[in-house]
C-alpha cells in the first residue's frame, strides 16, 4: 500500500485559469476528505465523501470549487475562474475507521 | 464550531532537550489526532488518542477528555523532530478542524 497519493505536487497558474487536483485514496478506504492549508495556519475542511457521496460542504468551498469522486476510489478538485487567494496547500485524507491518512498536498500558486 | 488552541505557538530546544506540547478543545470529541508535518508539507499520523495514553518510542501522549486537553511529550529531541504539530478534533461528521500548530525548532 503506497497511502494516499496527490497530483500534482505543484501547480502555477495564471488568475482566470481553472485547475484541477487528483487524489487516489489508500485502496479500501471508504470515505475521503479535502482540506486547503494557508501560510501558517493548520488545515480547514474543504468537503468529505463517503464513496461516491458528498456528504459535507464547508463554507469555504465557494461556487467555483467543485469535488468529486465517481467510483468511489479517486477524487478531483476543480477550481474555475482561479484568484489569488486561492493560493494553498490543498490536502486530501482517506480513513476506514476513525484515522484520517494525508497525502503529500499539492500546492497551489496563483500570480 | 469548536475552537483548538495549542501551545506554544513556538518552541526552540537543544538537541536532547525533552518537550511538553499542549492542544485545548472547547467541546468533547470523537477523536483526537496528532500530526507531525515535515519541512515538505506531509502530515504524519502520530497518534489517534481521544482518551487515555499512548507511547511510540520517544513519543507519547496523553487525552484527559474531561478536561478537554491533550499533551504530547517529546524526549531526547533529535534535529529530525523540527517541523510543525498540529493537534486535530473531531467532534461530528467526519471532519477533523485543526490547531494553529506548535513550530518545533531542535538545534544541534
Amino acid at each position: 500500500d503506497t497511502g494516499v497519493s496527490q497530483d500534482p505536487r505543484h501547480k502555477i497558474t495564471k488568475r482566470g485559469q481553472n485547475v484541477t487536483f487528483r487524489c487516489d485514496p489508500i485502496s479500501e478506504h471508504n470515505r475521503l476528505y479535502w482540506y486547503r492549508q494557508t501560510l501558517g495556519q493548520g488545515p480547514e475542511f474543504l468537503t468529505y465523501f463517503q464513496n461516491e457521496a458528498q456528504l459535507e460542504k464547508s463554507r469555504l468551498l465557494s461556487d467555483r470549487f467543485s469535488a468529486e469522486r465517481p467510483k468511489g476510489s479517486f477524487s478531483t478538485l476543480e477550481i474555475q475562474r482561479t484568484e489569488q487567494g486561492d493560493s494553498a496547500m490543498y490536502l486530501c485524507a482517506s480513513s476506514s475507521s476513525n484515522i484520517q491518512y494525508f497525502g503529500a498536498g499539492t500546492r497551489l500558486s496563483v500570480l | 464550531g469548536i475552537q483548538v488552541e495549542q501551545s506554544p505557538p513556538d518552541l526552540i530546544l537543544q538537541e536532547g532537550a525533552n518537550s511538553t506540547l499542549r492542544c485545548n478543545f472547547s467541546d468533547s470529541v470523537n477523536n483526537l489526532q496528532w500530526f507531525h508535518q515535515n519541512p515538505w508539507g506531509q502530515l504524519i499520523n502520530l497518534f489517534y488518542i481521544p482518551s487515555g495514553t499512548k507511547q511510540n518510542g520517544r513519543l507519547s501522549a496523553t487525552t484527559v477528555a474531561t478536561e478537554r486537553y491533550s499533551l504530547l511529550y517529546i524526549s531526547s529531541s533529535q534535529t529530525t523532530d523540527s517541523g510543525v504539530y498540529f493537534c486535530a478534533v473531531e467532534q461530528r461528521a467526519q471532519k477533523l478542524v485543526f490547531g494553529q500548530g506548535t513550530r518545533l525548532t531542535i538545534n544541534p
